[in-house]
C-alpha cells in the first residue's frame, strides 16, 4: 500500500505568494493531520480532521492560513499570502480511528522556503 | 494540559555501545498513548512503539526495548548495541483519549552513533 503521499516535496516562493500543499492520506484513513516543523518550535500541530470534517484549527497561526478536505482521498494547506516566518517543514499524518489504534503515519513532508 | 519532554538534546555514542533516550510525559487525562517516532537525516517520520496508558508491560524488538513507567511518567527508549544507521532524532509523543487525536511531542532527542 501507498503510504501518505504529499506535494510538492520542496516549494521555493516569494513573499506574498500563495501557496498551496498537498496531501492524499493513506487509503481507508479517516483522520487526517497537518503538522509543522521548525528549529525554534519543534513539531506542532496546525489542524486536524476526521471524517472530513475539521475538529480542531487552533493551531492555524493566523487568517493566512486555510485547510480544506473535500473528500476522504485528499486536503490542502494554503497560505496567503505567505512571510518568511512560514518556513518550515510541513508534514500530513493519517491514521485510521474506531480501532484505538492512533498510530498517525506521516507523509515525507514539504519543505517550504518563503524568500 | 499535555506536555512531552525529552531532557537530551543531544547524544553521541559509539557503534556498539547501549544508549537510553529519556522522555518524561505530563497529562490529566487516565487514558493516554505514548509513541516513539525516528526522524533519519532524510527528514521523514517513521512510527516506532504506541503504547496505552493501561499497558506497562516492557516492549522489546529486535534491539529496540521501551521501559513504560507511570508512577515516574516515563516512557525511555533504549537501543542495544546501536548501529550507525541508528544516527536519526528521536521524538517522545502523547495523545489523549482514544488515541486518535492530535500528538503532543517532545523537541527531540538527536542521535549520533559513531563508527
Amino acid at each position: 500500500d501507498a503510504g501518505v503521499i504529499q506535494s510538492p516535496r520542496h516549494e521555493v516562493t516569494e513573499m506574498g505568494q500563495e501557496v498551496t500543499l498537498r496531501c492524499k492520506p493513506i487509503s481507508g484513513h479517516n483522520s487526517l493531520f497537518w503538522y509543522r516543523q521548525t528549529m525554534m518550535r519543534g513539531l506542532e500541530l496546525l489542524i486536524y480532521f476526521n471524517n472530513n470534517v475539521p475538529i480542531d484549527d487552533s493551531g492555524m497561526p493566523e487568517d493566512r492560513f486555510s485547510a480544506k478536505m473535500p473528500n476522504a482521498s485528499f486536503s490542502t494547506l494554503k497560505i496567503q499570502p505567505s512571510e518568511p516566518r512560514d518556513s518550515a517543514v510541513y508534514f500530513c499524518a493519517s491514521s485510521l480511528t474506531g480501532t484505538g489504534s492512533g498510530e498517525q503515519y506521516f507523509g515525507p513532508g514539504t519543505r517550504l522556503t518563503v524568500t | 494540559a499535555q506536555k512531552v519532554t525529552q531532557a537530551q538534546t543531544e547524544i553521541s555514542v559509539v557503534e556498539k555501545e547501549d544508549v537510553t533516550l529519556d522522555c518524561v510525559y505530563e497529562t490529566r487525562d487516565t487514558t493516554y498513548y505514548l509513541f516513539w517516532y525516528k526522524q533519519p537525516p532524510s527528514g521523514e517520520l517513521v512510527f516506532l512503539i504506541r503504547r496505552n496508558s493501561f499497558d506497562e508491560q516492557n516492549e522489546i524488538s529486535g534491539r529496540y526495548s521501551w521501559n513504560f513507567q507511570k508512577s515516574t511518567s516515563s516512557f525511555n527508549f533504549t537501543i542495544t548495541a546501536s548501529q550507525v544507521v541508528d544516527s536519526a532524532v528521536y521524538f517522545c509523543a502523547l495523545s489523549e483519549n482514544s488515541g486518535n487525536t492530535p500528538l503532543v511531542f517532545g523537541k527531540g532527542t538527536r542521535l549520533s552513533v559513531i563508527a
